[in-house]
């Protein structure tokens, strides 16, 4: 029961150009949503969040947009830079409940 | 200075045997965490503690058993170990209570269980 999904498990991109990653969710109660961020051999680290009453949040180079009615959010990075290079993580929860549900990942490669 | 340690990073064993896997946080949180990452890359939780106490057990076998002495320790135990238990695991803390809509945890470097 995949709730949360991220279908490219890898994208590349050149230094200094946009990276968009998707993540798409089926439960439509979840209602806060997070990024993290995986280096090789670190756990993951927690990058930029949005709740459902938003549908945009801004960090710096980072963006989520959140589409509830598509059931979908993306993180853009924007200019890309070669130590974004990582493995990056969705996950959704329902208020509430203790549980967050992660995507599988996309591994982003940041071309210098 | 790591905020979130987990000792071993690496642990090697044979089916059968009964091993365990260390966390310490000195973040001062309350909450902590386990999570099991599996080979096809799913990041699963599997416990929580609030303050020594344990909160969730999300449908984890009994030879799972999470021992928390004070609040900055959880540690996992395993007996009798399986092939399929071979993951990655997570140990992660939290400032806030479980259930907290808007909580941001903070995860250790994981520990990579091999059964053999």
């Amino acid at each position: 029961d995949q709730q949360v999904k991220q279908n490219s498990p890898s994208l590349s991109v050149q230094e200094g150009r946009i990276s968009i990653l998707n993540c798409d969710y089926t439960n439509s109660m979840f209602d806060y949503f997070l990024w993290y961020k995986k280096y090789p051999a670190e756990g993951p680290t927690f990058l930029i969040s949005i709740s459902s009453i938003k549908d945009k949040n801004e960090d710096g180079r980072f963006t989520v947009f959140l589409n509830k009615s598509a059931k979908h959010l993306s993180l853009h990075i924007v200019p890309s830079q070669p130590g974004d290079s990582a493995v990056y993580f969705c996950a959704a929860s329902r208020g509430g409940t203790y549980k967050y549900i992660f995507g599988t990942g996309t591994r982003l490669k940041v071309l210098a | 200075d790591t905020a979130v340690s987990q000792t071993p990073k690496y642990l090697v064993t044979q089916m059968g045997n009964d091993k365990s896997i260390k966390c310490e946080q000195n973040l001062g949180h309350d909450t902590m965490y386990w999570y099991k990452q599996d080979s096809k890359k799913f990041l699963k939780i599997m416990f929580s503690y609030n303050n020594k106490e344990l909160i969730i057990n999300e449908t984890v076998p009994n030879r799972f058993s999470p021992k928390s002495p004070d609040k900055a320790h959880l540690n996992l135990h395993i007996n009798s170990l399986e092939l399929g238990d071979s993951a990655v695991y997570f140990c992660a803390s939290s400032p806030h209570r479980v259930g907290t809509p808007t909580d941001t945890q903070y995860f250790g470097p994981g520990t990579r269980l091999t059964v053999l």
